[in-house]
């Protein structure tokens, strides 16, 4: 069974910081690695996803992300916060590769709140 | 406008009653979802269409029910609603059936079941 751990429920940092949301995962194959931001009232955005090759993924609004193997890690970067950055962030996991039946689940982690402080 | 809209976005209702929420994506997407959205437990996946009339089982499928008769709609129906079934709601929608495509969210139905 695959699974995604976010182990922060929250995250607080100051604005003009560095930020890090940290994502591990568990998963039998090769994964697909996904990062969703959801602001208030809103529904989920698409931020960034690892398929293959650089482990290192840039995405909207200035985050990053960086894929580590041996670590099974998908931790999410910004060099720099910003207050409208204040989000629930979503790491997701896929496994790549073609199951019977042509599904393969998506399995997402419970979500780590971050604030930005003024 | 390319997107995915719910309705309605936010509902009370008592137990018993049959609802609807629609869902409607306007990207020929062929691959549906819906997600429900709890404190702690993340987006768990309800029911998931892979095109019309194709649809199968989530992960927490007990008391819910969808159709895929049109390729841009997917309604979940809640033939008998339970208060446990109070809960955020999300539609979502992707091109096609492969593992690196990104899905597309609908705004949320925020749903109170009495």
């Amino acid at each position: 069974a695959q699974s995604v751990a976010q182990p922060e429920d929250q995250v607080n940092v100051a604005e003009g910081n560095p930020l890090t949301v940290k994502c591990t995962y568990s998963v039998s194959g090769n994964p697909y690695l996904f990062w969703y931001v959801q602001y208030p009232n809103r529904g989920l955005q698409f931020l960034l996803k690892y398929i293959t090759g650089d482990n290192l993924v840039k995405g909207s609004y200035g985050f990053e992300a960086e894929f580590n193997k041996s670590q099974t890690s998908f931790h999410l970067k910004k060099p720099s916060a910003l207050v409208s950055d204040s989000a629930l962030y979503f790491c997701a996991v896929r496994v790549s590769g073609r199951k019977s039946g042509g599904y393969q689940k998506v399995t997402f982690g419970t979500g780590t709140k971050l604030q930005v402080i003024p | 406008e390319a997107q995915v809209t719910q309705n309605p976005r936010y509902l009370i209702t008592v137990t018993g009653k049959k609802l609807t929420v629609t869902c409607s994506q306007n990207m020929n997407h062929e691959y549906m979802s819906w997600y429900r959205q709890d404190p702690g437990l993340g987006l768990r996946q309800i029911y998931y269409s892979m095109n019309v009339e194709v649809t199968d089982k989530g992960d927490v499928p007990e008391g819910y029910k969808v159709s895929r008769k049109e390729k841009r709609n997917f309604p979940l129906i809640l033939e008998s609603p339970s208060p446990n079934q109070t809960s955020l709601y999300f539609c979502a929608s992707q091109r096609r059936l492969a593992g690196g495509e990104t899905q597309y969210f609908g705004p949320g139905t925020r749903l109170l079941v009495l």
